[in-house]
């Protein structure tokens, strides 16, 4: 079965402080991984993705991922966080065997201290 | 360009009734699917649709309905609303089939069955 873990419901950093956020997926086809953030009430704007070649990737807003096939992870990184990443982070994987339909995680909720 | 635009923004019902979507994708994308977000949840698939028709469904009842039309917008319907239907309905559009990749994600539509 395809299936998206996050193992931490919520996270809270001090401000310049580094983020990372979890994330491990079980899926029975080459996966393309994605992480997307959710401000309250709003819909979901993609950060970076990962399809293929360096297992690095850089994002939007400082973000960078690294995707571990051994590990099945994809763990989302910034080295310095700012009050305005508070909000919902969801890792989400699909494969173009499975028609590129989502399966989202249960979500990681960052909280950011001043 | 407007990206993906969903209306309405908020939605009362009540328990028992049916209720219309709408979405809009972003130009250039002829592939919309539809996810379901309960409060606290990430998003779950609920159906794609591609060339007007449905190509992949996710584990959700016949209650829960759609169309594509000609332009590529889509609608879902829910028909016989129980209380549980109430969540943010988000609609995201892809290029190129069902085998695109980057999914982009409308702000949603926030459904309260009472």
């Amino acid at each position: 079965a395809q299936s998206v873990t996050q193992p931490d419901i919520h996270i809270t950093v001090s401000e310049g402080a580094s983020l990372e956020l979890r994330c491990n997926y079980s899926y029975g086809a080459t996966p393309y991984l994605f992480w997307y953030v959710q401000s309250p009430g709003q819909g979901l704007q993609l950060l970076l993705k990962y399809f293929s070649g360096d297992t690095l990737v850089q994002g939007i807003k400082g973000f960078e991922a690294e995707f571990k096939r051994s590990q099945s992870s994809f763990n989302l990184r910034k080295p310095s966080v700012h009050w305005s990443d508070a909000a919902e982070y969801f890792c989400a994987v699909g494969a173009m065997e499975y028609g590129n339909k989502l399966v989202f995680g249960a979500g990681t909720i960052l909280r950011v201290k001043s | 360009d407007a990206g993906v635009t969903q209306s309405p923004t908020h939605l009362i019902k009540t328990r028992g009734q049916q209720v219309t979507l709408r979405c809009s994708p972003k130009s250039g994308h002829d592939t919309v699917s539809w996810y379901q977000q309960a409060l606290g949840q990430g998003p779950q698939f609920i159906f794609q649709y591609y060339e007007e028709e449905e190509r992949q469904r996710g584990n959700f009842p016949d209650r829960f309905s759609g169309h594509q039309f000609p332009n590529y917008s889509s609608e879902l319907n829910v028909n016989a609303l129980l209380l549980g239907d109430s969540a943010l309905y988000l609609c995201a559009s892809t290029p190129q089939g069902p085998g695109g990749t980057e999914a982009f994600f409308g702000q949603g539509t926030r459904l309260t069955v009472v």
